[in-house]
This record gives structure tokens, sequence and C-alpha cells, in this order.
């Protein structure tokens, strides 16, 4: 496709569940970023996969956060035992090649509602 | 500790009026600044970087050291300026961006 896809694009799940968001980047990008914007907050950076070097999870807010990116495409973002907190929209977004002033290119987001 | 600062949440404004989206900022490194833009039922996009010193869409932002601002302005808005801006902060040998709270723009006839 010609832009980051993400799916589903809305998610409503029960307090203790277990998620999954799934990102596709744009063809050729190297980088790949999440994002989570909870309601009223800016975009809080969650992770960041570049190529096969070790990714930057200084951002994952708990261990129940976790994520993957298989064969420098596609990623997946797992919550386990979600809460209500973690409802939110999250975001990937990519880019060329992860440089300090590149574009970064959104998704639309999924949004995850924990009831 | 770094951060971004929008102060407005909302700005609302009467087409053809200036527009000035404050943005300030906090961080001990040389910086690398933005503002996303995000239209009703779109994705967030890049308006404008620093690094570019460009002008897109009649915007412009200019980095002022001194004061930590990274403000955005328009001399006269137009009512499809309508959106919400985020001024974001890249840090790190990457573009690990720190957000700002984003300030809604209303541009009324």
């Amino acid at each position: 496709g010609a832009g980051v896809s993400q799916s589903p694009s809305n998610k409503v799940t029960e307090k203790g569940k277990d998620v999954e968001l799934r990102c596709d980047p744009i063809s050729g990008h190297t980088a790949l970023y999440w994002y989570r914007q909870s309601l009223g907050q800016g975009l809080e950076f969650l992770i960041y996969f570049q190529g096969n070097s070790a990714p930057d999870k200084s951002g994952l807010p708990s261990d129940r956060f976790s994520a993957e990116r298989t064969g420098g495409s596609v990623s997946t973002l797992t919550i386990q035992r979600t809460q209500q907190e973690d409802s939110a929209v999250y975001l990937c977004a990519s880019s060329l090649q992860g440089g300090k002033d590149e574009k970064l290119f959104f998704g639309s987001g999924t949004q995850l509602s924990v009831l | 500790a770094q951060r971004v600062t929008q102060p407005e949440k909302l700005l609302s404004v009467f087409k053809g009026a200036p527009v000035e989206l404050k943005c300030n900022y906090s961080y001990s490194g040389s910086p690398e600044l933005f503002w996303y833009v995000q239209y009703s039922r779109q994705r967030l996009q890049l308006l404008l970087r620093h690094i570019s010193r460009e002008s897109i869409k009649g915007f412009t932002a200019d980095l002022n050291k001194g004061e930590t601002s990274f403000h955005l302005k328009k001399p006269f808005a137009q009512e499809e300026d309508s959106a919400m801006y985020y001024c974001a902060l890249s840090r790190g040998g990457y573009n690990k961006l720190i957000f700002g709270a984003g300030t809604r723009l209303a541009v009324h006839p």
C-alpha cells in the first residue's frame, strides 16, 4: 500500500484480556515507531525499531507491553492483561532510515477501549 | 528533562487574522524541531521542520534558542487551516520525537 497500515482500526476489549495491534510500514522504510495518544495528551513514545538493531524499548510503560518486528517489516504491539488506563489511540509511524530530521509517516491508528 | 509545551489547548481566530501557535521546549542538546498537523479525519502528517527553513501552506516557524521557542505563524488564517497542531522535538541519534499536547486551531468564517 501507499501508506502505513494499522489494524484493527478499533478494538474494544475487557479488562484483563490480551490484545495485539498490527502495523504494516511503508515498503522500504527501515525505521518503525509506536506512539500512544491518550485523551487530552500528546503523543507518547513507546518503542522504536531500526533494521536489525536492538529496539529502543525505553518508552514502554510496563512489562505488560511488548512489541515485535518480523522480517524488518510488519510490527505487532502486544498488551497483556489490559487495564482501563491502556485505553488510547495507538499510532504507528515509519521513516526511511530513522534519521534525526526525517519525516515520519503515520498510520491511522488503533483506537483501543478497555472496558 | 526534555519537554515540549504548547500552552494553548484551543486557539480560535477569524479568517484572515494572523495566527501564532506557541511552542516552548526544554532540551540540553541541539534540538531538531517539527510541527505536525492532523486535519479532521486525516492522519497525522508533517507540516514543517526547522532544519528546512521552509514555508508550507503559508506557515513558518523560527527556532529561537534564546527563548527555547519554535512558534508556528501564519499571517492570514484560512478556514482550511482548522486542525490539531503538534509541536515535536527530536532527541537522541534518531528521530525519537517528543510531542507537545497539541493546540486545536479553529478558523471561523
